[in-house]
């Protein structure tokens, strides 16, 4: 069973900083198949990267996924107010998929 | 986009049963792969089950594999969930999902709000 493993666990930002999310996985796996999901207090969560790095539809371009093997990264190039969520990182490889612990960006 | 709306969560002994629905509406429920996934409160995500589009491929986590069965009614436009054997540590909000595709093994593009199943005696 592969094992995600976001950090920080809480990352404190104001508006208009950098956020960089980090999502490491017990083994190698395959990039077409790390997702990442925003989830904001009271709603579902919100699909912004497939692929590690494609965009799903909607999500402006301050959204942005990298990485390759174990070690993959959200980054939110300039936060904004609505930017402050909770990220889950996510893997769908295998027959028995994962999400990471979550990744909470406050203010 | 379409809907997706749970039904059946409550309060239930340890080694209970309940079975979960999950209605799709808006969209072709049977050109997609659906999942169910939990949250206890305040907590994080944890994939449950998943079934492709027509019920020939499922997974289950090994946490509930053995107690839960999956399975999809493409006429009903409906998914369930059966859970037996009932624990403390299934407590939380039960999510159904769909995917992108026809598998289960693909992103996650839209969320229903839940059901929240409680074990306690």
């Amino acid at each position: 069973e592969i094992v995600l493993t976001q950090s920080p666990d809480t990352l404190s930002l104001s508006p208009g900083e950098r956020a960089t999310l980090s999502c490491r996985a017990s083994q190698s796996v395959s990039r077409s198949y790390l997702g990442w999901y925003q989830q904001k207090p009271g709603q579902t969560p919100r699909l912004l990267i497939y692929g590690a790095s494609s965009r799903a539809t909607g999500i402006p371009d301050r959204f942005s996924g990298s990485g390759s093997g174990t070690d993959f990264t959200l980054t939110i190039s300039r936060l904004e107010p609505g930017d402050f969520a909770v990220y889950f990182c996510h893997y769908y490889g295998t027959s028995l998929l994962t999400f990471g612990g979550g990744t909470k960006v406050e203010i | 986009e379409g809907q997706l709306v749970e039904s059946g969560g409550g309060v239930v002994r340890p080694g209970g049963s309940l079975r979960l629905s999950c209605a799709g509406s808006g969209f072709t429920f049977e050109d997609h792969g659906m999942n169910w996934v939990r949250q206890a409160p305040g907590k994080g995500l944890e994939w449950v089950s998943g079934i492709n589009r027509n019920g020939g491929s499922i997974g289950y986590a090994d946490s509930v594999k053995g107690r839960f069965t999956i399975s999809r009614d493409n006429a009903k436009n409906s998914l369930y969930l059966q859970m037996n054997s009932l624990r403390a540590e299934d407590t939380g909000f039960y999510h159904c999902a769909r995917v992108t595709t026809g598998d289960y093994r693909d992103p996650f593009d839209f969320w229903g709000q839940g059901t929240l199943v409680t074990v306690s005696s």
